[in-house]
């Protein structure tokens, strides 16, 4: 158990729906990372957040957004789904500069 | 910019046999870690071994030990004594202050 709990497990939606993946970091982790891993392709970027504030964007479409709450917790939030947003979501935290761990993701499946 | 070249895509190897994954980087950076990561068919992503670039000696978990080469630039990642649950795809990862950056991964099958 890495520590880092992301809900739900799997979720499946309709094309053009919007969706809220939860993440709940480490206990003291103050970096929250999310990441995108569709079928048999590597980890894509998203977004990180520090202590509630942005601090990198990568290819992260418009119609997703994130946030960082006090209590540490982040939300990605997928708008306007499409086919091709189906994929693994990875949320992981770390401490500054150290190894990130990793929550078990959120499969989404856009139909 | 920083990057992570993994330039193996596949790798195959006996049980009880040794394999080497390798990994290079860029960074102009003097202080850094490095990390290997581990995701069986589960798709859990797992932390293997980390390296921190100040220390000479190389890291070493149980089965997994790192061969870091730092003016080179290289991280590969020896497993010993391959076992059946070692089948997985392996990531090497370098972060810097605003993101954790992944190479492409090498996936590897250990047969019996």
């Amino acid at each position: 158990d890495s520590g880092v709990t992301q809900t739900p497990k799997h979720l499946i939606t309709a094309t053009g729906q919007r969706v809220t993946l939860r993440c709940s970091p480490r206990s003291g982790d103050l970096s929250v990372y999310w990441y995108q891993q569709s079928l048999d392709q590597g980890l894509q970027f998203l977004i990180h957040y520090y202590n509630g504030e942005e601090r990198a964007k990568g290819n992260i479409l418009e119609r997703f957004s994130a946030q960082q709450f006090p209590d540490l917790h982040s939300e990605l939030n997928l708008s306007s789904l499409e086919l091709g947003d189906s994929a693994l979501y990875f949320c992981a935290s770390s401490a500054a500069g150290s190894e990130a761990f990793f929550g078990q993701g959120t499969r989404l499946t856009v139909v | 910019a920083q990057t992570v070249t993994q330039s193996q895509p596949e790798m195959s190897v006996q049980e009880a046999e040794t394999v080497t994954l390798s990994c290079t980087y860029d960074t102009s950076e003097n202080n850094y870690y490095l990390f290997w990561y581990k995701q069986p068919p589960s798709r859990q992503m797992i932390l293997v071994i980390r390296q921190e670039a100040y220390k000479q000696q190389n890291a070493t978990e149980n089965r997994f030990s790192v061969n870091f080469q730092k003016a080179a630039k290289s991280f590969s990642l020896k497993i010993s004594d391959s076992q059946l649950g070692d089948t997985a795809m392996y990531f090497c990862a370098f972060p810097n202050t605003d993101k954790l950056i992944f190479g492409t991964g090498t996936r590897l099958q250990v047969f019996p």
